[in-house]
């Protein structure tokens, strides 16, 4: 157990939806990180927060947003969803840096029918 | 902008044989690189890391090396067991305000 809960694990929905991911880091972590990771694909950086504050993006789509709270959690915004958009998403928290070690989440299993 | 390539996608190994996963990368000034493993159905796990002021790091079965002057950096996984079967990610980071560049992943299969 990384110490990462993320919610939900599974989620179905319909193209066109909207959906919202939700992640609270290891206890001390300032950072968290959304990544994507579609079927046997490896994993695509989407967006770190540092104590509330975005501190870089990736290849992160307009229909996607993030933010991250006063108590450090965070969550991934999802809208307009297209069938492409099914994959896991994975949050990861640390310290501080990216030099820190990045603890993963067990994943949210999204698909769009 | 960083680039990291991993190499091979795929790597089937005999049970107690060695496996061996390459990663170059292109930015001089990279200067951390981790790897992380992911088993099925969960999130990616760090197993080792190494800076660039030192040259190799072992941790019982596993180790990694650092080839500054060629840009590439491997993991060496000994005496291979069933439960190293996973995906092998290795990234690069040129230091704490630069974002980890990751590689495409490296099925490992370990055949019984």
């Amino acid at each position: 157990d990384s110490g990462v809960t993320q919610t939900p694990k599974h989620l179905i929905t319909a193209t066109g939806q909207r959906v919202t991911l939700r992640c609270s880091p290891r206890s001390g972590d300032l950072s968290v990180y959304w990544y994507q990771q579609s079927l046997d694909q490896g994993l695509q950086f989407l967006i770190q927060y540092y104590n509330g504050e975005e501190r870089a993006k990736g290849n992160i789509l307009e229909r996607f947003s993030a933010q991250q709270f006063p108590d450090l959690h965070s969550e991934l915004n999802l809208s307009s969803l297209e069938l492409g958009d099914s994959a896991l998403y994975f949050c990861a928290s640390s310290v501080e840096s990216g030099v820190d070690t990045q603890y993963f989440g067990p994943g949210t299993r999204l698909t769009v029918l | 902008g960083e680039n990291v390539e991993q190499h091979p996608s795929t790597l089937s190994v005999q049970e107690g044989d060695s496996a061996v996963i390459k990663c170059t990368y292109s930015d001089s000034a990279s200067n951390y690189f981790p790897w992380y493993k992911q088993e099925l159905g969960k999130g990616p796990q760090l197993i080792i890391d190494i800076r660039s002021n030192v040259g190799e790091k072992k941790d019982q079965r596993i180790a990694v090396t650092l080839n500054k002057t060629a840009k590439h950096f491997s993991l060496h996984i000994t005496e291979t067991q069933p439960e190293d079967s996973a995906v092998y990610f290795c990234a690069a980071s040129k230091g704490s305000n630069y974002q980890l560049i990751w590689g495409a992943g490296t099925k490992l299969i370990i055949k019984p």
